[in-house]
């Protein structure tokens, strides 16, 4: 168990709506990072947040967005959903921002959308 | 061409032997270099970290850097057959924290 929990495990939507995915980081790590696991394009970077600021940002699309509380838990809300995000989304955490600091990923929310 | 190459597999070894997991990459910026290992449906698992060029070894796992190459393995010594899953090499530039950019993953199969 990596410490970072992610909620739902399983979400099953239609074409058209919005979720809510939600990530809580190992306690104590500041760092969050959402990443889409497809079939066809691997495990792809979409946001990074430390300490509630965005600090990177990847291969995110505008419908997509992300923020981080105060307590450090995240959320990635995707919306206006098409068939095409049925992915895995995970979150990672680290303590810090910089290099040389090691991410732990949750085991991440299957994403359908039918 | 994808920033990081991984062949996919599926490498199929029987248990015992010793396993050879490959990543070439075109960024001549990454710096850190990590190797992730994935069990199905569940998140990735950091294996092994590695700064720079040069070897480090933990266990039954050893991994090398040639950065003059842009080429990245890991060796599994004595494999498992609870070592069958998909194997990620994750790559990330000096300044860009932890955004990691990753190869497609091999799957391997250790047989008993």
């Amino acid at each position: 168990d990596s410490g970072v929990t992610q909620t739902p495990k399983h979400l099953i939507t239609a074409t058209g709506q919005r979720v809510t995915l939600r990530c809580s980081p190992r306690s104590g790590d500041l760092s969050v990072y959402w990443y889409q696991q497809s079939l066809d394009q691997g495990l792809q970077f979409l946001i990074q947040y430390y300490n509630g600021e965005e600090r990177a940002k990847g291969n995110i699309l505008e419908r997509f967005s992300a923020q981080q509380f105060p307590d450090l838990h995240s959320e990635l809300n995707l919306s206006s959903l098409e068939l095409g995000d049925s992915a895995l989304y995970f979150c990672a955490s680290s303590f810090l921002d910089g290099k040389n600091t090691e991410a732990f990923f949750g085991q991440g929310t299957r994403l359908t959308v039918v | 061409q994808k920033e990081v190459e991984q062949d996919p597999g599926p490498l199929s070894v029987p248990e015992g032997a010793i396993v050879s997991l490959n990543c070439t990459y075109s960024n001549s910026a990454f710096q850190y270099f990590m190797w992730y290992r994935q069990y199905s449906r569940k998140g990735p698992e950091l294996l092994m970290y590695t700064y720079s060029s040069g070897n480090k070894e933990d266990g039954r796992f050893t991994a090398q850097v040639d950065k003059s190459s842009k080429y990245i393995s890991l060796f599994i010594r004595d494999s498992q057959p609870s070592d069958s899953a998909t194997y990620l090499c994750a790559m990330s530039e000096s300044n860009a924290g932890n955004m990691l950019t990753f190869g497609g993953g091999t799957r391997l199969m250790v047989k008993p």
